[in-house]
């Protein structure tokens, strides 16, 4: 069946440093990727998502690029802020599953000034 | 993006009461709803499928009679919890498919469940 393996965290870094959090996936199908955010508290929010090979999602400063050759979608972010402190989710969605989604285990990120 | 609301954002209960979460898309009509179970430091676990017009679908391991589902409209599904304990405790989380053949899963922000 279908999986999204991510690195576990908590990753820790510096106000302004260089982030990146691994996603690695395995799918039957030609799924698509997302990277969703959790904020304490609160419910996951669609950070960005790509849908074929090559595709590059964007949003807020973060980016990620479907690599169908080494299965990957690793989310990065050139400076983050304190205010990126939350859980980072990987997920892949499969219309072969009906469109469900599988998630990674989730990478806490903190950020510290 | 489109929305999804969730009520209660968060419910104390009485062990034995019954509880029932509702899930709203507020400007899409979803045929299919998801709903998650999170448990703290964790990642989400899928419950079920709710289908409108059609019995919800549930994941292995998920006990049918204690999580009731009804998909009542193409805009509400709800999760009732029934005879709660305190292991069910977590936080449910509920998600809707937006956006045809590209579709993305929006969620709601999610109802904590504290069961005394």
């Amino acid at each position: 069946g279908d999986s999204v393996t991510q690195m576990e965290g908590p990753v820790t870094l510096s106000e302004e440093a260089f982030l990146t959090i691994n996603c690695t996936y395995t799918a039957t199908g030609y799924p698509s990727l997302f990277w969703y955010v959790q904020y304490p508290g609160e419910g996951l929010q669609l950070l960005l998502k790509a849908t074929k090979a090559d595709d590059k999602g964007s949003n807020k400063g973060f980016e990620a690029t479907y690599r169908k050759e080494t299965t990957s979608f690793h989310l990065e972010k050139g400076s983050v802020q304190v205010s990126d402190s939350a859980v980072y989710f990987c997920a892949l969605s499969d219309l072969n599953a009906g469109n469900m989604l599988t998630f990674g285990g989730g990478t806490r990120l903190m950020v510290k000034p | 993006g489109a929305v999804v609301s969730q009520h209660p954002s968060r419910v104390i209960c009485k062990s034995g009461t019954s509880v029932k979460i509702e899930c709203r898309s507020l400007d899409f009509q979803a045929t299919t709803m998801f709903w998650y179970r999170q448990f703290p430091k964790q990642s989400l676990m899928l419950m079920a499928t709710s289908n409108e017009g059609s019995k919800a679908t549930y994941e292995q391991g998920v006990e049918k009679d204690k999580f009731l589902i009804n998909h009542a409209s193409l805009t509400l599904s709800t999760l009732t919890v029934t005879s709660a304990h305190p292991e069910d405790s977590s936080f449910y989380i509920c998600s809707a498919p937006f956006g045809g053949t590209q579709e993305t899963q929006y969620f709601g922000p999610g109802t904590r469940l504290l069961v005394l």
